[in-house]
């Protein structure tokens, strides 16, 4: 088993819509948890980083983390074509720890 | 601020040359630096990781000879890929970390495309 698990997509959305963005971790001791996006040939680019549980909202982005079921998400409104990229969760035990990254999901949104 | 810099985005080599690769935070000091490769559609794979002034620590799987890695300051740390061949084609990433408003952070940079013949 994975220690991350994140869909591939890829995901297909209209422009404006609301966009969900999931992965499920198998280890419990994950404490940061963090949203990257990628475009196409460049490197990933932070997005959101949250410690431990709860809601954090940055502009049209809110990252959730659930613990106690071991998911965590990211929500896009208002989404743009700009958003149209790869996504990659990644989680660590402590800071400057080894990063575990999901495969990252792959979102097109329409014009 | 916090910028990471790669160099050279891209290269291409002939199979048994070596090739440096260097990565830079360009606006602050980065007690640690990680290397990535990541292959076409696939995540980001953590190569090794490694501090200022110490040797580096590698992932199980990872041939220390093959992949030097070399952090000779806060802002610079080179890999270089020895007597490369075509399997080790890819997409090498670094990130530099950082402690900003009791956070630890890493930033990534660009990215090198290396491609081997």
């Amino acid at each position: 088993q994975k220690e991350v698990e994140q869909d591939p997509g890829p995901l297909s959305v209209p422009e404006g819509a609301i966009v969900s963005l999931n992965c499920t971790y198998s280890n419990s001791a994950f404490q940061y948890f963090m949203w990257y996006r990628q475009y196409s040939r460049k490197g990933p680019e932070l997005l959101m980083y949250t410690y431990s549980s709860g809601n954090k909202e940055d502009g049209r982005f809110t990252a959730q983390v659930d613990k106690s079921s071991k998911y965590i998400s990211l929500f896009i409104r208002d989404s743009q074509p700009s958003d149209s990229a790869t996504y990659l969760c990644a989680m660590s035990l402590y800071n400057f720890n080894k990063f575990y990254f999901g495969s990252g999901t792959k979102l097109n949104v329409k014009p | 601020g916090a910028v990471v810099s790669q160099h050279p985005s891209w290269v291409i080599c002939k199979s048994g040359t070596s090739v440096k690769i260097e990565c830079r935070s360009l606006d602050f000091q980065a007690t640690t630096m990680f290397w990535y490769r990541q292959f076409p559609k696939q995540s980001l794979m953590l190569m090794a990781t490694s501090n200022e002034g110490s040797k580096a620590t590698y992932e199980q799987g990872v041939e220390k000879d093959k992949f030097l890695i070399n952090h000779a300051s806060l802002t610079l740390s080179t890999l270089t890929v020895t007597s490369a061949h075509p399997e080790d084609s890819s997409f090498y990433i670094c990130s530099a970390g950082r402690t900003s408003g009791g956070k630890d952070e890493q930033f990534f940079g660009p990215g090198t495309r290396l491609t081997v013949l």
